[in-house]
């Protein structure tokens, strides 16, 4: 089945630095590639995607690298404010198959 | 409605004790997924709906647990027989794709196994 690694774990940044996570994954059937953004207490919040067919995305201060050959996707934060701290996660999905891994998650702190 | 809801928002029970855990999915969405998450980790996949089918069961930990969607809209998680190692937060996400992207996440039920 799928793997998914997600790297670092904990990551703490100054306000205004910029932020970067990256996940790795197993199943080169995977082609749907989502992060979510979860804050204590709270569901999971969709902030960007990305498809095996795009190498980048971007949506304002958020972007989603993918390197289908080496099989690994970034996320990137620029200009990084304390709102930005919660726990981000990765996820690998098959939509064909509807089978969906998620990362262990990444709790990032930026710092005023 | 909203955004997908579940309910109940909490649950405690005893061990042995049966649980059904609600989600109600916002309408018209396809893809149904439960996801198990235990403290500091991130969800793990349980199980699948493509509207009322159940395609993937995979993920469910034992013959204990059982999801159905009868309708294509609702669908409840059941866990008989409780145990400790149960204790988690179920959660619940829809999407309005049959491949599950962008997918929607409810809060959650908060069970607890005492």
């Amino acid at each position: 089945g799928e793997n998914v690694e997600q790297h670092p774990s904990t990551l703490s940044v100054q306000e205004g630095d910029s932020a970067v996570i990256k996940c790795t994954y197993s199943d080169s059937a995977s082609n749907y590639f989502p992060w979510y953004k979860q804050e204590l207490g709270k569901r999971p919040q969709l902030i960007i995607d990305i498809r095996s067919n795009v190498g980048e995305k971007k949506d304002q201060r958020i972007a989603v690298t993918l390197n289908k050959t080496a099989k690994h996707f970034s996320l990137h934060i620029t200009e990084t404010q304390p709102e930005d701290s919660a726990v981000y996660f990765c996820a690998g999905i098959n939509t064909n198959a509807g089978k969906s891994t998620f990362g262990d998650g990444t709790t990032l702190t930026v710092k005023p | 409605g909203a955004g997908v809801s579940q309910s109940p928002r909490y649950k405690v029970a005893k061990r042995g004790q049966d649980v059904a855990l609600r989600c109600d999915p916002i309408s018209g969405h396809v893809s149904l997924f439960w996801y198990q998450q235990a403290l500091g980790q991130g969800p793990e996949f349980l199980t699948y709906f493509q509207n009322e089918a159940q395609l993937d069961k995979s993920g469910l930990p034992s013959d204990r647990f059982f999801a159905e969607r009868p309708e294509g809209s609702v669908s409840t998680l059941k866990i008989q027989r409780t145990q400790q190692e149960d204790s988690a937060v179920y959660l619940c996400a829809s999407s309005l794709t049959m491949g599950g992207t962008e997918a929607f996440f409810g809060q959650g039920t908060r069970l607890t196994v005492v």
